[in-house]
């Protein structure tokens, strides 16, 4: 079955950059996109960009361009977010996210979620 | 960029009644070439990621049960549950996957009386 298992919580000052895993298991790793969503305390969902695993290929939300870069390594079937230049309101919970299925129809269609990974930004 | 909308923001209804949820976008998700709708909803419980309940506004996800119905087209959907189970108490948000960003609505909490 499809898991996506991401890395553990992370404490991190203002100014820092933090790095959070999603290791995907039960499917073909560069076969389906990843999504990243982040969710601050109390509140929505946010959808931050995708990134297609097999070719490298990414789309960033404008809200996040320039500070956040998503990345994988197909050997171990692994997506990363790196994120800098934090700040307290990036405090919340990230998670990455499996497309559906494949082609334009399903894009951004977010059928596989994984635990969530918790942010806290604080002096 | 696309902006969700849902209301209410809150819901509080007894078991076996009927809830409805909206959701509206500030432009249209449907593809004219093959007349989808590009409108996603999903379910929230406290302390779990999100579940997907429906895409292409009205088809089920696999597993979800069939008192979850999606209707709609265009700029208005509804996110229909026939008769609310205990179980269904959770934070639901509707999500447009026509255009990046795909944006999600700010959530609507569903509550049991």
């Amino acid at each position: 079955q499809v898991q996506l298992v991401q890395s553990g919580a992370e404490m991190k000052k203002p100014g820092a950059s933090v790095k959070v895993s999603c290791k995907a298991s039960g499917y073909t790793f560069t076969t389906y996109d990843i999504n990243w969503v982040r969710q601050a305390p109390g509140q929505g969902l946010e959808w931050m960009g995708w990134m297609n695993p097999n070719s490298g290929n990414t789309g960033y939300s404008q809200k996040f361009q320039g500070r956040v870069k998503f990345t994988r390594d197909t050997s171990i079937s692994t997506a990363y977010l790196e994120l800098s230049s934090l700040t307290s309101d990036d405090t919340a919970v990230y998670y990455c996210a499996r497309v559906l299925g494949i082609g334009n129809m399903i894009r951004g269609v977010l059928g596989y979620w994984g635990q969530g990974t918790l942010v806290t930004v604080s002096s | 960029d696309i902006v969700m909308t849902q209301s209410p923001d809150s819901l509080t209804l007894s078991l076996g009644e009927r809830a409805t949820i909206n959701c509206k976008s500030s432009q249209s998700v449907l593809y004219s070439s093959n007349n989808q709708n590009y409108l996603a909803w999903y379910q929230q419980k406290p302390g779990q990621p999100p579940k997907l309940l429906l895409y292409w506004a009205s088809t089920r996800g696999s597993g979800v049960p069939d008192r979850f119905s999606g209707s709609g087209s265009g700029t208005d959907f509804t996110l229909t549950i026939s008769s609310l189970q205990a179980e269904d108490v959770a934070v639901y948000y509707c999500q447009q996957h026509y255009s990046s960003p795909y944006s999600f609505g700010q959530g609507t909490k569903l509550e049991i009386k």
